[in-house]
C-alpha cells in the first residue's frame, strides 16, 4: 500500500516569497491533515479536511496560509508571503474514517521549508 | 483540552540495555494513545497504539508500551536497545471527544554502541 506522498521534499525561499506544498494521501483515506513541525517541537495541527470540507482550521494563520482539497483527494498548502518563523517541516497525514480504531494517522515524509 | 508531557528531552542508553521513554497525558474521557518515531530528515512513523483492552501493547521493531490509567502514563519500552533505535520519539493522545491527536514535544533517544 502506497503511503502519503508529499512534494517538494526541500524548499529554500526568501522572506516575502510564496511557496506551495502538495500532498496525496493514502488511497481511500477521507481525512487529510497538515501539520507544522518546528525544530525541537512536536507537530502542530494547521488544518484538517474531511473529504473536501474543512473540519478544523483554527490554528492556521489565515493571513498568510491557505489550503485546499478541491476533489477530496490530494491537497495543496500555500504560504504567501513567507516569514522567517515559517521555517519548519510541513507534514501531511491521512486517516480513514474508522474512529473505532482510534483514528491512527499516517504521515508523509514531510516538506522541509527554510525561509531566508 | 488534551495534552501530553514527555518529561525527558533526551534519553541515553547503551546498546543491549533496556530502554524506557516516558509519556504522561491528560484527556477527558477514555484516551487513545500513540507512539511515533521520527528518523533524521524523515516523517513520523507509527509504532503502536492503545485503544482498549490489554494494558501492554506491542508494536513495530520490538517496542512495547504500557498503559497505566491510575498514573495517566503510557511509557514506551524495549528490552534490548539497538543503535538503529536512535531517533526522536513522539507520544500522542486523542479521545472520543476529539479524534485529532495532540503530540508531545518529543524525546531524543540516543543508543550508544
Amino acid at each position: 500500500e502506497a503511503g502519503v506522498a508529499q512534494s517538494p521534499r526541500y524548499k529554500i525561499i526568501e522572506k516575502r516569497q510564496s511557496v506551495a506544498f502538495w500532498c496525496n494521501p493514502i488511497s481511500g483515506h477521507a481525512t487529510l491533515y497538515w501539520y507544522q513541525q518546528i525544530l525541537g517541537q512536536g507537530p502542530k495541527l494547521l488544518i484538517q479536511f474531511q473529504n473536501n470540507g474543512v473540519v478544523d482550521d483554527s490554528q492556521l494563520p489565515k493571513d498568510r496560509f491557505s489550503a485546499e482539497r478541491l476533489k477530496g483527494v490530494d491537497s495543496t498548502l500555500k504560504i504567501q508571503p513567507a516569514k522567517l518563523e515559517d521555517s519548519a517541516v510541513y507534514l501531511c497525514a491521512s486517516s480513514s474514517r474508522d474512529r473505532g480504531s482510534g483514528n491512527t494517522i499516517y504521515f508523509g515524509e514531510g516538506s522541509w521549508l527554510t525561509v531566508v | 483540552a488534551q495534552s501530553v508531557a514527555q518529561p525527558e528531552d533526551q534519553v541515553n542508553v547503551a546498546e543491549g540495555n533496556p530502554l524506557t521513554v516516558k509519556c504522561t497525558y491528560s484527556v477527558s474521557g477514555n484516551p487513545y494513545l500513540f507512539w511515533y518515531v521520527q528518523y533524521p530528515n524523515r516523517g513520523l512513523q507509527f509504532l503502536l497504539k492503545y485503544i482498549t483492552g490489554d494494558n501492554l501493547v506491542k508494536g513495530s521493531y520490538g517496542f512495547e508500551a504500557e498503559f497505566n490509567k491510575s498514573q495517566t502514563s503510557f511509557h514506551l519500552k524495549k528490552p534490548s536497545a539497538l543503535v538503529s533505535d536512535s531517533a526522536l520519539y513522539f507520544c500522542a493522545v486523542s479521545s472520543g471527544g476529539s479524534y485529532i491527536p495532540t503530540f508531545g514535544r518529543g524525546t531524543s533517544l540516543i543508543v550508544h554502541p
